[in-house]
């Protein structure tokens, strides 16, 4: 069964400081993995996906994150936050083994505070 | 395209009545998703269809949930009878049925039953 997990369930961090946001994952099977944010008091909005190729992916508000098979991890990051990245971020992950399901897994989610 | 669309926003109830959250999702999209979020648990799945079957009901909690969808653009989530419990924010979402597919989320309902 596949399962995500995100470490830290809360980082602060002060403005226009670096940011990663960990998110490991346990899967028997190749797999999708996806960063969403939720900003207080609205849905998921997709950040980033990763499906195949270049292992770096970049997304939506400067944010990107790698894909490591190795580490079976997939950590985002962002070079310099703002005030307006305060959200809950979310990893999930997917299987790609043919079945043609887009069912998500998803993880607890980390609160990403930003501190002027 | 106006996105997922849910409603209503907020539901306050009395424990025992019946609640239906309803759920629009993106025109062209084959794929609907139902989640439920609480502090306690997090995002959890509750239900997803394919084509309007259901595929996956193993994250409804009881038999007190029940999901249909009629047609394509139409979803219901009906909790009877409610409980205290209950209260969450249910979230609907949409996709193409496919591997790897983007979900898109609706705005989300928040339930309070008292």
């Amino acid at each position: 069964a596949q399962s995500v997990t995100q470490l830290d369930s809360q980082v602060p961090v002060f403005e226009e400081a670096p940011v990663e946001l960990r998110c490991n994952y346990s899967s028997s099977v190749s797999v999708y993995l996806f960063w969403y944010v939720q900003y207080p008091n609205q849905g998921l909005q997709l950040l980033l996906k990763y499906l195949s190729g270049s292992t770096l992916v970049k997304g939506i508000n400067g944010f990107e994150a790698e894909f490591n098979k190795s580490q079976t991890s997939f950590h985002l990051r962002k070079p310099s936050v703002h005030i307006s990245d305060t959200a809950e971020y979310f990893c999930a992950v997917s299987d790609n083994y043919g079945g043609a399901t887009n069912k998500l897994i998803f993880g607890t989610g980390t609160l990403l505070a930003v501190q002027p | 395209d106006a996105g997922v669309i849910q409603s209503p926003r907020h539901e306050v109830t009395e424990m025992g009545q019946e609640v239906t959250l309803r759920c629009k999702p993106i025109s062209g999209h084959n794929s609907l998703f139902w989640y439920r979020q609480t502090m306690m648990r997090g995002l959890e799945l509750l239900i997803y269809f394919n084509n309007n079957v259901p595929i996956d009901d193993s994250g409804m909690p009881e038999d007190r949930f029940s999901a249909k969808m009629p047609n394509a653009s139409f979803s219901t989530l009906k909790i009877q009878p409610s409980e205290p419990r209950d209260s969450a924010v249910y979230f609907c979402a949409s996709s193409f049925w496919s591997s790897g597919g983007e979900q898109y989320f609706g705005p989300g309902t928040r339930l309070t039953v008292t």
